[in-house]
Order: structure tokens, then sequence, then C-alpha cells
């Protein structure tokens, strides 16, 4: 059973480009988590989804920042026109219905020049 | 709003000694605790869980941890510390509702750990 993948592993934006991570949670998992890293910040909850439903999405900027999980494909987090401020490692966690552990994937790690 | 604190920014420990990183929380029923390891450029491990029933809890790697509720702990142990164990240790607590999955997870702030040969 493959693990939570991530991709790209690895992106370069230039400010006021868009960045678009992706997430494929681990099979039979319905449930995405969103987090970021942030240096000298830690590990900061943004938004839980699950199948074409927003279910928190207390910990996301107001603007310039999106995220869905449609009921074909992968989980998508989208920042808009993007800031310095935004060079973070991006991490998606899944959990499989009735679960509270949840299983990371390793991480993009966007650095805005 | 639940919170994690972990006092050790940094521990260095000799290779075989024995290891206890900290952990605090703060929430404002029975919690559900975690330890996750992260290596540098890498995601997250899961080491262990707390959930209920025992309150040591057995993990991999040769980790426990103890859910002490008076002293709001969840302190993870391993009594002989390997090279490889260097790495970054995050805790954290997860919200529940009524038996739900939801699981949103409040981290503490990490500790790095330095293993000395």
């Amino acid at each position: 059973n493959a693990g939570v993948m991530q991709n790209p592993r690895h992106l370069v934006r230039r400010r006021g480009q868009e960045a678009r991570l992706r997430c494929s949670p681990m099979k039979g998992h319905s449930h995405v988590y969103w987090y970021r890293q942030l240096p000298e910040e830690g590990l900061k909850f943004m938004v839980y989804l699950q199948k074409e439903n927003i279910i928190d999405e207390s910990g996301m900027p107001k603007e310039r920042f999106s995220a869905e999980f449609p009921k074909e494909g992968p989980s998508i987090l989208r920042i808009q026109q993007v800031v310095r401020g935004d060079s973070a490692a991006y991490f998606c966690a899944s959990s499989p219905p009735g679960y509270y552990e949840q299983y990371f994937g390793p991480g993009t790690r966007l650095t805005v020049t | 709003a639940q919170s994690v604190t972990q006092p050790d920014i940094h521990i260095t420990v000799s290779e075989g000694a024995s290891l206890e990183l900290r952990c605090n929380y703060s929430y404002g029923a029975t919690p559900y605790l975690f330890w996750y390891v992260q290596s540098p450029g890498q995601g997250l491990q899961l080491l262990l869980k707390y959930f209920s029933g025992d309150t040591l809890v057995q993990g991999i790697k040769g980790f426990e941890a103890e859910f002490k509720r008076s002293q709001s702990s969840f302190n993870l142990r391993k009594p002989s510390v390997h090279w490889s164990d260097a790495a970054e240790y995050f805790c954290a607590v997860g919200e529940h509702a009524g038996g739900t999955s939801y699981g949103k997870l409040t981290f503490g702030q990490g500790t790095i750990l330095t293993v000395h040969p």
C-alpha cells in the first residue's frame, strides 16, 4: 500500500505566480489535511477536507489560499500571487474514516524568489 | 483551544544512553496524543499514539510514552538511543468530537535530538 504522495517535492515560484500543490492520500483514505511548516514556527494546521467537502479551513489565510479534494483525483492546495512569506514546507496527511491517526506525505518545499 | 508545549528545543545524548523528551498539553477533554519523528527534508512518521486505556504505550523503533493526566504530560522515552534516532520529534494533540474521525492536530514546537557517538 503506497503511502501519501505529494508532488512536486520542490517548487520554485517567482513572486506573483501561482503555486499548485498536489496530494494523493493513501488508498482507502477519504480524509485529507494540509499543514504548513514555516521556519521557526513549527507545523500549523491549514485545512481539513473530505471528498468534495471542506470540513475545517480555520487555519487557511483569508486571501490567496484555497484547497479542494474532488471526487476523483488528488487534493490540491492552491496559492495565488505567491509572496516570499509563503516559502515553507507544505505537508499533506490522510486518514480513513473513523481513525484519528494521520499519515503524512513527504511534503512540498515551496521557495518563492 | 488546545496547545502543546515541548520545553526542550534541543537535546544531546550519547549513543546508548537513555532518552526522555517532554511534552505537556492543554486540552479540555480526554486528549488523543501522538508522537511523530521527522528526519531532515522528510515527512513525519508516526511513532506512537494514545487514545485511551493503558497509559503506557509502545511504539515503533523501541520508543514508549506515558500519559499522565494529573501532569498533563505525554513524555517520550527510549532506554538506549541509537545514532539513527537523531531527528526532530514532535508531540501533537488531536481534536475529536463525539466519536467522529475529525482529527485536526496541534503540534508542539519540536525537539531536535542530537546523538553523539
